[in-house]
């Protein structure tokens, strides 16, 4: 079946560690991409997107993923994680043949201890 | 700011009961969703609907409804309430999807339901 696979399921990291979380898809042809985030208590909200351009998309607080289409990857990236990212992340898709719907991965969640 | 609100952040339920859940967008969306999100899973969409009293089944439809008599409007029913559908179940609102144009959709707080 088509999906959205994030292979980290948890992922522990000291500050200022560097981060990359991984999302894959298996959808082919044109697919938007995005990442939310759900920190501890609060609404999932977008972190970034990518829907054409540069594959490189920037995000809020640091983020950025790299869109590489040959190998069907939208991993998410951060060169030094603080204590204030603990939270879930999940990537998503909007497949080309169902534009109606987000297809979400499983999450990623992080814990940033001091 | 886009607001999705929902009609409860906690709820516990009784085997068989019937269950309404209740969301609310501002923003005028067309689109409207229901997820559930569970430990592992993921969200895992329940329902959607596209247009006032139009609805569409997403990939867990099973042992669900929903009602839209109101653009604003998007409620979830469980029929007879299950322990197997203890839950987060999340709101999101969008405007219609268009081609290169860009598109987001908006969250509510969730609602955590324990059916027991």
């Amino acid at each position: 079946a088509q999906s959205v696979s994030q292979h980290n399921h948890h992922v522990i990291l000291s500050e200022a560690a560097s981060l990359e979380l991984g999302c894959n898809y298996s959808y082919g042809g044109t697919v938007n991409l995005f990442w939310y985030v759900q920190y501890p208590g609060q609404h999932l909200q977008l972190l970034l997107k990518y829907f054409s351009g540069d594959p490189l998309v920037k995000g809020i607080k640091g983020f950025e993923a790299e869109f590489i289409k040959s190998k069907f990857s939208f991993n998410l990236r951060k060169p030094s994680v603080q204590w204030s990212d603990t939270a879930e992340y999940f990537c998503a898709v909007i497949p080309p043949s169902d534009t109606d719907k987000l297809i979400f991965g499983t999450g990623t969640r992080l814990q940033v201890f001091p | 700011d886009v607001k999705v609100t929902q009609s409860s952040r906690y709820l516990v339920k009784r085997t068989g009961e019937k269950v309404f859940l209740e969301c609310v967008q501002d923003m005028d969306h067309e689109n409207m969703f229901w997820y559930r999100q569970d430990p592992g899973l993921g969200l895992r969409l329940i329902y959607f609907s596209y247009d006032v009293k139009m609805k569409e089944k997403g990939d867990i439809p099973e042992g669900y409804s929903v009602s839209r008599e109101k653009k604003e409007r998007f409620s979830l029913i469980l029929e007879s309430a299950s322990t197997n559908q203890t839950s987060m179940y999340l709101c999101a609102s969008s405007l219609e999807l268009v081609p290169d144009i860009t598109y987001e959709q908006y969250f509510g707080p969730g609602t955590r339901l324990t059916v027991t």
